[in-house]
């Protein structure tokens, strides 16, 4: 079964330094995502992006991001300078063609990052 | 705006038991709504919607509009059950999914 990958598993970051988390989507979807879940609270949405460009994205989701598809296969989130309270798991989701049965967001394992 | 919300935030039954994990929403349209399952140290994973009225791995969930409700439930629970259960929804099928805060279920043998 397609599956939608997430590398790093963990990184470790100083605070004030930048980081890209990296996401290979399912090959025929359209629709990507970032969730973040910090420990202990619930998965919240980031942002989510479509024919190239920010559909939506929360109040989360400040100048410090940004998110970029540079290729036909990745999808990255970008922390621009990192705060402490940036560390959370980062989940990835796609979603393929808006047909019946098909509108099912596919998460990736996570990225989880920790700022000290 | 739209809101999921899960009152139990852990829910502990006997192997066997039945369960039910509640979730409600408020939204003013027609929403669609999931249960995702998050097992230990994986990723989280579709477990149900209610467009599909399906039951996978013996759970099922209405949708309840009058009440706004859509509580997840099995008749005999499994310890392989145990797992965080995250209730969630969609505005539209083009829509972000907007989770609940989830619940966390252990089913003791």
């Amino acid at each position: 079964e397609p599956e939608v990958t997430q590398t790093p598993s963990h990184q470790v970051t100083q605070m004030g330094q930048e980081v890209i988390l990296r996401c290979v989507p399912i090959s025929n979807h359209l629709y990507f995502y970032w969730y973040r879940q910090i420990l202990g609270q619930k998965v919240e949405f980031l942002v989510s992006f479509y024919n190239n460009e920010i559909s939506e994205k929360s109040e989360i989701f400040d100048d410090q991001f940004s998110v970029e598809r540079p290729d036909g296969s990745n999808f990255t989130l970008k922390i621009r300078s990192t705060k402490l309270e940036d560390s959370a798991m980062y989940f990835c989701a796609s979603m393929g063609l808006i047909v019946s049965g098909a509108n099912v967001l596919t998460f990736g394992a996570g990225s989880r990052l920790t700022v000290l | 705006a739209q809101r999921v919300t899960q009152p139990e935030k852990l829910l502990s039954v006997f192997k066997g038991a039945p369960v039910e994990l509640k979730c409600n929403y408020s939204y003013s349209g027609s929403p669609e709504l999931f249960w995702y399952v998050q097992y230990s140290r994986q990723r989280l994973q579709l477990l149900l919607r209610h467009i599909s009225r399906e039951s996978i791995k013996g759970f099922t969930a209405d949708l309840n509009k009058g009440e706004t409700s859509f509580h997840l439930k099995k008749p005999f629970a499994q310890e392989e059950d145990s797992a965080m259960y995250y209730c969630a929804l969609k505005r539209t099928s083009y829509d972000k999914v907007i989770f609940g805060p989830g619940t966390s279920l252990s089913v003791i043998p």
